[in-house]
C-alpha cells in the first residue's frame, strides 16, 4: 500500500462548481499536511499547508482528519485558471516528504 | 532572486553514458533534495542532504550519486544511465533541515531521457 494515496482523476467540472479531493496517508505517526499544485511540464508549488483546525485561503479550504488519516482540499467557485494537478504531501515520522500521485483537475468554460 | 535553478532543461542520452543534474539555490536554505516524476508516481525522494556536508538516501537512490559542493549546490550524477532513468528531475530546497513545517521550493525540473 502507498503511504500516500489520491483519486487520479481527472475530475472535469464546469467553471463555478464545487469540487473536493481527498488524499489518505498509512502513518498515522505522520507530523505535517501540504497542498501543491503543479501544472503541466512544471514545478509543484505550495498551494497551502493544512492544519489540524483545518485552515481557508480565498476559495480554497484544506481540512485534516487525524481519526480517519486524510486530509482534503475543497475549491469553490472554480475558475479556468484552477485546471492542474493537486498533489498532497505528507511529512511522515522520518521527517521525509512523502508525494501522493496526483489529482487533476480538469475546469471547462 | 532566482530561486532554485536546474541544468539542464533537457537531456537525451543512450544507455550507459553519464552526466551530471545540476542544481543551485539562492534562498540560503540549509537542506536540499533530489526527485524524479513519473507517470503515475507522483514524486520520489531520491537523495538529501539536509545541511552542508551531509548527505542520505531517500525511498530510490540505485543507480545515482550526489554531492554538496556548498551550502548553495546539490548535484545529482548518473553513472551508467539506463532506460529506466528516464523520467523528469525536480531538485527542492527547504529552510529548516526537516524539520514537520518544512515547506519545499522547487526548481524547474531537468527532463531526462535514455535511450
Amino acid at each position: 500500500r502507498k503511504e500516500v494515496e489520491q483519486d487520479p482523476g481527472p475530475f472535469n467540472v464546469p467553471e463555478g462548481a464545487t469540487v473536493a479531493f481527498n488524499c489518505t496517508y498509512s502513518n498515522s505517526a505522520s507530523q505535517s499536511f501540504f497542498w501543491y499544485r503543479q501544472d503541466c511540464r512544471k514545478e509543484p508549488k505550495l498551494l497551502m499547508s493544512v492544519y489540524s483546525s483545518g485552515n481557508e485561503d480565498g476559495r480554497f479550504t484544506a481540512q485534516l482528519n487525524r481519526a480517519s488519516q486524510y486530509i482534503s482540499l475543497l475549491i469553490r467557485d472554480s475558475k479556468l485558471s484552477d485546471s492542474a494537478t493537486y498533489l498532497c504531501a505528507v511529512i511522515n515520522s522520518s521527517y521525509k516528504l512523502i508525494f501522493g500521485s496526483g489529482t487533476r483537475l480538469l475546469v471547462r468554460p | 532572486n532566482a530561486g532554485v535553478t536546474q541544468t539542464p532543461k533537457f537531456q537525451v542520452l543512450k544507455t550507459g553514458q553519464s552526466m551530471t543534474l545540476q542544481c543551485a539555490q539562492d534562498m540560503n536554505h540549509n537542506s536540499m533534495y533530489w526527485y524524479r516524476q513519473d507517470p503515475g508516481m507522483g514524486l520520489r525522494l531520491i537523495y538529501y542532504s539536509a545541511s552542508e556536508g551531509t548527505t542520505d538516501k531517500g525511498e530510490v537512490p540505485n543507480g545515482y550519486n550526489v554531492s554538496r559542493l556548498n551550502k548553495r549546490e546539490f548535484s545529482l550524477r548518473l553513472e551508467s544511465a539506463a532506460p529506466s532513468q528516464t523520467s523528469v528531475y525536480f531538485c527542492a530546497s527547504s529552510d529548516r533541515q526537516g524539520l514537520p513545517t518544512d515547506t519545499q521550493y522547487f526548481g524547474p525540473g531537468t527532463r531526462l531521457t535514455v535511450l
